[in-house]
């Protein structure tokens, strides 16, 4: 299995600019979640799905932020329009659920930066 | 909400050494799960070890262990023969059913292995 992949690895923006970041998560895998790194507030819980639907959005940081799931082998995360203050690596992570808790794998992270 | 506290933000071992990484949370919570990660330069998110809260027993995984104190809500992990590939950041996380399957994890301890 490939693991979970992400993309960009990297992406550079212009403030005001509208940035995807893509997810494909473990063949089988039902749950997805979407985290942010930052220096200052760690890593954060932003939103995550159950057989593609959005289950917490609690950590969405605001309406600029949106996240769709349309099927169990694709999710995207879209900044529209993005602010310096995004920058940040972005987690993508997938797990079966259930119990016991499976492991979530994580993809290796976006890197933005938003200028 | 659980909160994960994690009081050392950087730690140093020697090489063949041992360490121990302090790990605290707080939740009202009975049955809820408990992880190490793994964050090389990398930056992928690798789990070390995980401990289910019902177990009185703790986890062990090869070289890395935990001390698990329940009451105390102390989850500790201790790295024994330390080698330069432990050095990395180590993030303590929690899970539980009650609050979904997303991870909420501490703000992380640098560890710096040296030679």
């Amino acid at each position: 299995d490939a693991g979970v992949i992400q993309s960009p690895r990297h992406e550079v923006t212009e403030m005001g600019q509208e940035v995807t970041l893509r997810c494909k998560p473990i063949s089988g895998h039902n749950s997805l979640f979407w985290y942010r790194q930052t220096m200052m507030r760690g890593l954060e819980l932003l939103i995550y799905f159950n057989n593609n639907v959005p289950i917490d959005d609690s950590g969405m940081p605001e309406d600029r932020f949106s996240a769709k799931m349309p099927n169990a082998s694709f999710s995207t995360l879209k900044i529209q329009p993005s602010e310096p203050r995004d920058s940040a690596v972005y987690f993508c992570a997938s797990t079966a659920g259930g119990s016991p808790p499976y492991e979530q794998y994580f993809g290796p992270g976006t890197r933005l930066t938003v200028t | 909400a659980q909160t994960v506290t994690q009081s050392q933000p950087e730690m140093s071992v020697q090489e063949a050494e041992t360490v121990t990484l302090s790990c605290t949370y707080d939740t009202s919570e009975s049955d809820y799960y408990l992880f190490w990660y793994k964050q090389p330069p990398s930056r992928q998110m690798i789990l070390v070890i995980r401990q289910e809260a019902y177990k009185q027993q703790n986890a062990t995984e090869n070289r890395f262990s935990v001390n698990f104190q329940k009451a105390a809500k102390s989850f500790s992990l201790k790295i024994s023969d330390s080698q330069l590939g432990d050095a990395a950041m180590y993030f303590c996380a929690y899970r539980s059913s009650a609050s979904g399957y997303a991870l909420n994890f501490g703000k992380g301890t640098s560890l710096l292995v040296t030679p």
